[in-house]
């Protein structure tokens, strides 16, 4: 089984929509980030959090929010969805004690039209 | 704010060569970590390589090595006997408290 799971995979939606991404981990580890993937501009920070009561934000936190339910469960919401959101999200840990390597899981292809 | 740059849209290498891949960082920070990540079509984020950068000797991993100049800021990734299963997307990142990457190379296998 995946160490990083991420649900849905694929998703479309419409403008004006909210969407939930979810993203799991049995890795046990304290960190967990969420990341935007466009062509051509690399993986950007959203958010990040190092525990359940920490909630931080990163480069592109605008038009996201995030909830962090367990240690193992961090989830990105789009409260009103636009067209330029259309791109690949990645849910990463890492261990706080750790070497600071991030895990990735298998990403959502999010589409809004 | 750290910056990573990959030079090289688009490499490609002919199967059972070698071929070298650019990546260059700008940091005032001294104690940092730098990555390699392989992005296949499944589009799977997939770990490479790892170096501390209070490490001199250069990181390797199988068919895998870094050229590590610190004073440079420079992090290329060698890949010796290039397979067809090394096509793929390649990320350089660096770390220090949050990680950053660069635009990505493609590096395309010729049979």
């Amino acid at each position: 089984d995946a160490d990083v799971t991420q649900t849905p995979r694929n998703r479309i939606t419409k403008t004006g929509k909210r969407i939930m991404l979810e993203c799991s981990q049995t890795k046990g580890h304290d960190r967990m980030y969420w990341y935007r993937q466009d062509p051509g501009l690399g993986l950007r920070l959203i958010y990040y959090s190092f525990d359940v009561k920490d909630i931080n934000k990163g480069e592109i936190s605008d038009g996201y929010s995030v909830s962090r339910q367990a240690q193992a469960k961090f989830s990105l919401s789009l409260e009103s969805a636009i067209p330029n959101q259309t791109a690949l999200y990645f849910c990463a840990t890492s261990d706080l004690q750790g070497t600071d390597t991030q895990y990735f899981g298998p990403g959502t292809r999010l589409t809004v039209l | 704010a750290q910056t990573v740059t990959q030079s090289q849209p688009e490499m490609s290498v002919q199967e059972a060569e070698t071929v070298t891949l650019s990546c260059t960082y700008d940091t005032s920070e001294s104690d940092y970590y730098l990555f390699w990540y392989k992005q296949p079509p499944s589009r799977q984020m997939i770990l490479v390589i790892r170096q501390e950068a209070y490490k001199q000797q250069n990181a390797t991993e199988n068919r895998f090595s870094v050229n590590f100049q610190k004073a440079a800021k420079s992090f290329s990734l060698k890949i010796s006997d290039s397979q067809l299963g090394d096509a793929a997307m390649y990320f350089c990142a660096y770390f220090g408290g949050k990680l950053v990457f660069g635009a990505g190379t493609i590096l395309r296998v010729k049979s």
